[in-house]
């Protein structure tokens, strides 16, 4: 089946720092790409779709600044966290649907990301 | 109110039980709905699909009322390895955009 990858698998970063996290999919073209947070004893929460060539849709309340996604090619998109403080500390995880006549979604395995 | 709401639980039950978990939503334009289940730390992962006419697969029986907007699932002879987050899960209008539930947590003793 259809696989997505996320990497790194966890980070741990100094506050005031950056860190990138990659949504790839293995298998399969991806335009649209989904973002999400996850922070704990709680649901996911969807930040932002990412569209291959053109600009992320950010949800309410999602800083764009902050979280810059880049849909770089068609198997590969990238969530930078910008100027991370402690509660940026989530689960951040990824999904893509395989068509664009489906509603499936295959997640990525997650990124785990504490900010000291 | 939330888009997606479910039984807050946690539900503890003994193996070979039969446990529902109930699911409803707000918003009418919805078109899919899923189970999704997440064990702690990892990935959610498909548990099914959720169709009009009621789907079963396995020990696992979803229904979808679209009149009244709810879904449940059903778990019949509960396995130890049933124990997660159960999370149900609904698409926004006619986008691909997931709505996800609180989830549910289920925990099956020996």
């Amino acid at each position: 089946g259809a696989v997505v990858s996320q990497h790194p698998s966890w980070v741990i970063c100094k506050s005031g720092t950056s860190v990138k996290i990659e949504c790839r999919s293995l298998d399969f073209q991806a335009t649209t790409m989904f973002w999400y947070r996850q922070f704990p004893k709680q649901s996911l929460m969807l930040m932002a779709t990412s569209n291959e060539g053109s600009k992320a849709t950010y949800e309410q309340g999602v800083e764009k600044d902050k979280f810059l996604i880049n849909h770089a090619s068609l198997t590969l998109s990238t969530l930078t966290v910008t100027s991370a403080h402690p509660e940026d500390s989530s689960f951040y995880i990824c999904s893509a649907p395989p068509g664009v006549a489906t509603y499936e979604q295959y997640f990525g395995p997650g990124t785990r990301l504490t900010v000291t | 109110r939330k888009e997606v709401e479910q039984d807050p639980g946690p539900f503890n039950v003994p193996e070979g039980a039969t446990v529902a978990f109930n699911c409803t939503y707000s918003n009418s334009a919805s078109q899919s709905f899923f189970w999704y289940r997440q064990d702690c730390r990892k990935e959610p992962k498909l548990l099914m699909s959720v169709y009009s006419s009621g789907n079963e697969d396995g020990r696992f029986t979803a229904q979808l009322n679209r009149a009244s907007q709810y879904i449940s699932l059903l778990i019949r002879d509960s396995k130890l390895s049933d124990s997660a987050t159960y999370l149900c899960v609904v698409n926004r209008d006619y986008g691909q955009n997931f709505v996800f539930g609180p989830g549910t947590r289920l925990s099956v003793l020996p």
